[in-house]
């Protein structure tokens, strides 16, 4: 198994959806993340969980929603996206202030 | 609040031919300095870090960078690439010291080696 796993890779949802991505990490570490990648723009951190407690939120739209059940597992919940929403999501974790490792992502079109 | 600017969004380069990719970021105290590489339809992957010591950094596949804290630069430079090396490279600063959580990344240089 790949060490952080992201699915579904492709999500395609209209603004009035309500769906998530989910990652499962498979390394043992203590922190989770999720970014934002979208095209000519530098990465976006949106959430980070350390030892399963949200320590970082960078103004994130309530629109999406993370939840972190357990050191292992990592959500994100969407609910009435906009067209500029779409974007590739990153799921990354670590260990400490060890380097980030990342899933493939997730690739979502908001129609 | 440190930043990166990587100044080239595409560098297009010939197959054996050397490359430099240029990083430099902003920082008013001291920093950790990191490379990422993104193939094709996968996520990020750590190619080599500078933390202390040694301002010169080598990656396992050729890569190498160096640390300039006069001319806050991080470049990224390889003597000869390969088709395989087309990848978007991402240059990254942490302040010394702070989690992973607080990594900046650069908009990314998208590197195409044309055979």
């Amino acid at each position: 198994e790949t060490g952080v796993t992201q699915t579904p890779r492709h999500l395609v949802m209209g603004m009035t959806n309500k769906k998530s991505l989910k990652c499962e990490q498979h390394l043992g570490h203590n922190a989770m993340y999720w970014y934002k990648q979208s095209a000519k723009k530098p990465l976006e951190l949106m959430f980070v969980y350390s030892l399963e407690e949200r320590v970082e939120n960078n103004s994130v739209p309530s629109r999406f929603s993370p939840e972190c059940p357990n050191s292992s597992h990592l959500f994100l919940h969407l609910h009435t996206l906009q067209p500029e929403d779409s974007a590739l999501y990153l799921c990354a974790s670590s260990q400490s202030t060890g380097e980030l490792f990342f899933g493939e992502g997730s690739r979502l079109t908001v129609l | 609040a440190q930043s990166v600017t990587q100044l080239d969004s595409q560098v297009p380069v010939f197959e054996e031919a050397p490359v430099e990719l240029r990083c430099n970021y902003s920082s008013s105290v001291s920093v950790y300095l990191f490379w990422y590489v993104q193939y094709p339809n996968q996520g990020l992957q750590l190619l080599l870090k500078y933390l202390s010591g040694s301002t010169l950094v080598e990656s396992i596949n050729g890569f190498e960078a160096e640390f300039n804290k006069s001319q806050t630069s991080f470049h990224l430079r390889k003597p000869s690439v390969h088709i395989s090396d087309t990848a978007e490279y991402f240059c990254a600063v942490s302040l010394s010291g702070a989690g992973s959580y607080q990594l900046t990344f650069g908009k990314g240089t998208k590197l195409s080696v044309i055979p």
